[in-house]
């Protein structure tokens, strides 16, 4: 069955570094996203990309954040500078709009840790 | 503007009785419902959607109902079990002129022996 891939599952990085994570989507998705699950909060999200662009994005996806999809299989989130309050867990997502049940497919996630 | 609302953060039911989690919803403007699962440290795993053109949909153990004009949808899980303990969510999935689904804040249930 295919499924979304998410590496690292567990990043731990200094406050103020750059860093990258990354995402194998489900190959004939054409709709990708980024959510975020700050411990014993709600999934919020992000991104979402469609068409090597950014179609939408959350007030929390600033300057910080950016997405790319390098080499038309991988989806990667970058955080610039990142901050104690980006420790969360994050999660890729990717759909097919004309699915006929409607779903996005998860990741099992990156835990990111800003020491 | 929060447009998915689950108000129980958790339900506690015996094993084999029937869990009813319920969501509501502020805008109308949304063509699928769904609902996932989490555990901990793993991501949501879709369980079950609705169109919004249909009342009711079954999966088995899982059945969602969808009420349109009371803004509500639920999710059954009968017979419970005890693995069926974690964290549920439902999302709606906007008609058109946005890509983003929406989350609600989830339901932690947790089925006892």
């Amino acid at each position: 069955e295919p499924e979304v891939t998410q590496t690292p599952s567990h990043q731990v990085t200094q406050m103020g570094q750059e860093v990258i994570l990354r995402c194998v989507p489900i190959s004939n998705h054409l709709y990708f996203y980024w959510y975020r699950q700050i411990l014993g909060q709600k999934v919020e999200f992000l991104v979402s990309f469609y068409n090597n662009e950014i179609s939408e994005k959350s007030e929390i996806f600033d300057d910080q954040f950016s997405v790319e999809r390098p080499d038309g299989s991988n989806f990667t989130l970058k955080i610039r500078s990142t901050k104690l309050e980006d420790s969360a867990m994050y999660f890729c997502a990717s759909g097919s709009r004309t699915g006929s049940t409607g779903e996005l497919f998860f990741g099992e996630g990156s835990r990111l840790t800003v020491l | 503007d929060q447009q998915v609302k689950q108000n129980s953060p958790s339900l506690s039911v015996q094993e084999g009785r029937i869990s009813i989690l319920n969501c509501d919803y502020t805008n109308s403007m949304f063509d699928y419902f769904l609902w996932y699962k989490k555990y901990p440290a793993e991501g949501p795993t879709f369980l079950i959607s609705i169109s919004s053109i249909k009342d009711k949909n079954e999966d088995g153990r899982f059945t969602v109902f969808l009420n349109k004009s009371a803004k509500h949808l639920s999710l059954h899980i009968v017979p419970s079990q005890p693995g069926d303990s974690a964290v549920y969510f439902c999302a709606a999935r906007p008609t058109s002129g946005t890509y983003k689904y929406i989350f609600g804040t989830g339901t932690r249930l947790k089925v006892l022996a």
